[in-house]
């Protein structure tokens, strides 16, 4: 069965490095997002990209975040200056084919584990 | 004001039983999804069910099936004979409007422990 897969899977960074979080997601799938979980929170909408561009982001996409889809298969997440409070699990999900059913569910990847230090 | 509710931080309940899952909602858009997701504590979403909001029937998946009552914006999940392996975060979801980016809200989740 396809699925997104993440890489890696645990990242330690120190504060106020860079980080990129890498994605690749189901090969079909035309929409792409980024979602955060802070340890015992909800999970949080960051980003979707659709068509090589940004679709919509949320207020906690700010300047320090990017995405991009360097080529046909990644879809990254780069973090610029990294803060304590971005710790968290980061996941990707991908969802909607070409000719699918527009009522689909995200699929989701097994997250990324980000601890700023 | 939430988008999803789930007002249950915490249910316990004994092996083979079955369990409800409650989840509310709020949106003013006619056209709308509801998920829910599954999180073990290997920490991946792992996708159950979804129910429209045209669908006429409640959906159904295996065990899980979906209590949806529209006029009281209400999606409970329901899992019948409840396993061991049904230990996990439940989260709630919300996409608003048809079709184009998968946007979800999600709720605050329901720590569910299954008992031997």
């Amino acid at each position: 069965e396809p699925e997104v897969t993440q890489t890696p899977s645990h990242q330690v960074t120190q504060m106020g490095q860079e980080v990129i979080l890498r994605c690749v997601p189901i090969s079909n799938h035309l929409y792409f997002y980024w979602y955060r979980q802070i340890l015992g929170q909800k999970v949080e909408f960051l980003v979707s990209f659709y068509n090589n561009e940004i679709s919509e982001k949320s207020e906690i996409f700010d300047d320090q975040f990017s995405v991009e889809r360097p080529d046909g298969s990644n879809f990254t997440l780069k973090i610029r200056s990294t803060k304590l409070e971005d710790s968290a699990m980061y996941f990707c999900a991908s969802s909607h084919t070409l000719t699918g059913d527009l009522n689909t569910e995200a699929f989701f990847g097994q997250g990324t584990r980000l601890t700023v230090v | 004001a939430q988008k999803i509710t789930q007002t249950q931080p915490g249910m316990f309940v004994q092996e083979k039983e079955a369990v409800t899952l409650d989840c509310t909602y709020d949106t003013s858009d006619p056209s709308y999804g509801l998920f829910w997701y599954k999180q073990p504590s290997s920490g991946e979403m792992i996708f159950l069910i979804y129910q429209g909001s045209y669908d006429q029937q409640n959906a159904t998946e295996g065990r899980y099936s979906l209590n949806f009552q529209k006029a009281r914006k209400s999606a409970n999940l329901v899992i019948s004979a409840s396993q061991l392996g049904d230990s996990a975060m439940y989260f709630c979801a919300m996409r608003e409007g048809l079709g184009g980016a998968q946007k979800l809200v999600f709720g605050q989740g329901t720590r569910l422990t299954i008992n031997p």
